[in-house]
């Protein structure tokens, strides 16, 4: 079964409008996880990267006011995208990383499809 | 920095096909290579992976061999099947599996029964 969740894994919204989307692991502690974007036909590029109970650290050209990532808990990262505009549309993924069954690993969720009208 | 070139797609192959998805890439260090495959509406997921130099990866038929001299780290597979189709990411990480990966542009594969 799956490892790590994505919620919710499609969403359209207005335009101006913020949207959260919630990682969870399901069965392991991530200490660490990762947000990627993926356009369309294309590869995965590396948002920015949470560890638990700290600031996230963001990729160069990637607008940390825009993209609000909070990891309160060693299962929990929330990827906000505030006041959303057409140009955000896009697939959302994140990847939770920590030990699970004695094995430091990573684990991606399925993706969150955002369409911005 | 880090960096993944792999093969453009899409490659079009018949069932029962020899299949070679080439992947090089650049690294300061020594780093951890995988292979990721993404099946049409699903999530990514890790196919095989090798964390050092001469280490096969193998897993549902696929090999990848990390080749240190050429810094490739090509995915082969003797006999394709129509499940098969999907997008299959080359990816790097420095140290171990939990890091933050570098992934290709992804290689986009068909198999026509």
């Amino acid at each position: 079964g799956a490892v790590v969740s994505q919620h919710p894994s499609w969403v359209i919204c207005k335009s101006g409008t913020s949207v959260k989307i919630e990682c969870r692991s399901l069965d392991f502690q991530a200490t660490t996880m990762f947000w990627y974007r993926q356009f369309p036909k294309q590869s995965l590029m590396l948002m920015a990267t949470s560890n638990e109970g700290s600031k996230a650290t963001y990729e160069q050209g990637v607008e940390k006011d825009k993209f609000l990532i909070n990891h309160a808990s060693l299962t929990l990262s929330t990827l906000t995208v505030t006041s959303a505009h057409p140009e955000d549309s896009s697939f959302y993924i994140c990847s939770a990383s920590g030990v699970r069954g004695r094995q430091e690993t990573q684990y991606f969720g399925p993706g969150t499809r955002l369409l911005v009208l | 920095g880090n960096s993944v070139t792999q093969m453009e797609g899409p490659v079009t192959l018949s069932e029962e096909a020899f299949l070679t998805i080439n992947c090089t890439y650049t690294a300061t260090g020594y780093p951890s290579l995988f292979w990721y495959v993404q099946y049409p509406g699903e999530g990514l997921q890790l196919l095989l992976k090798a964390t050092k130099a001469d280490d096969k990866g193998s897993n549902k038929g696929f090999e990848a061999t990390y080749r240190k001299e050429t810094t490739s780290f090509h995915l082969e597979k003797g006999s394709v099947q129509v499940s098969d189709s999907a997008v299959y990411f080359c990816a790097l990480s420095e140290g171990n599996a939990g890091n933050m990966l570098t992934f290709g542009g992804g290689t986009r594969l068909m198999v026509k029964p």
